[in-house]
């Protein structure tokens, strides 16, 4: 199975809004809403942000949002802040059983 | 809330098993219906899922460590556990076992992760 394709980056200033894509099949991301996002700042376990799609975690900002159209997911920061710089990840149930994790994007604020 | 924590040997020699355990803490790895997954990370490169355990014992695993791969569980000590055959540099990673209940589709929580060099 192959990752999900990820922007190997995406930056901006504080304030604006960014968004990361996440482009994978229909045996995957077009074909399940078992979409989910992963926060990782460096050293540290990656963090849930966003799963099924949409959906934030309890304790996850509303700055944080999902959205998926076709094969294509992606995950929205409004209000960007310092704190928000690091690594993110999607991740796809597939028509095999398995997850497969995108390429993964680093955020950088500027 | 569920905890999770990794376990295992730092360094593995080249064509040996890696071996690693997740102890789960806060609630029973048998009760309710939960997947227990391994994942892991290179220094500098992305997440790669490695395969799930279901309570009941069924697994799934990528089809590319397949061949290599099995993970199991131990509810008396209530852990999970992972076995690579035949390593080599290339399973060199951060490993990472995390938690997922069935029908969410999404790795919550996380244990802190392990880090496993492959070397003689």
């Amino acid at each position: 199975q192959s990752a999900l394709t990820q922007p190997a980056s995406v930056s901006g200033s504080p304030g604006q809004s960014i968004t990361i894509s996440c482009t994978g099949t229909s045996s995957d991301v077009g074909g399940y809403n078992y979409v989910s996002w992963y926060q990782q700042h460096p050293g540290k376990a990656p963090k849930l942000m966003i799963y099924e799609v949409s959906n934030r975690p309890s304790g996850v900002s509303n700055r944080f949002s999902g959205s998926k159209s076709g094969n294509t997911a992606s995950l929205t920061i409004s209000g960007l802040q310092t704190e928000d710089e690091a690594d993110y990840y999607c991740s796809s149930y597939t028509s095999s059983s398995t997850y497969v994790f995108g390429t993964g994007t680093k955020v950088t604020v500027l | 809330q569920v905890q999770l924590q990794e376990s295992g040997p730092g360094l593995v020699e080249p064509s040996q098993t890696l071996s690693l355990t997740c102890t789960v803490s806060g609630g029973s790895i048998s009760s309710g219906s939960y997947y227990w997954s391994w994942i892991r990370q290179p220094a500098g490169k992305g997440l790669e899922w490695i395969g799930r355990i279901y309570t009941s014992g069924s697994t799934n695993y990528n089809p590319s460590l397949k061949s290599r791969v099995t993970i199991s569980v131990d509810t008396s000590k209530n852990q999970f556990s992972l076995k690579v055959s035949s390593v080599t540099a290339a399973d060199t990673a951060m490993y990472y076992c995390a938690t997922m209940v069935a029908g969410k589709g999404n790795f919550d929580p996380w244990g802190q992760g392990t880090l496993v060099t492959v070397s003689s």
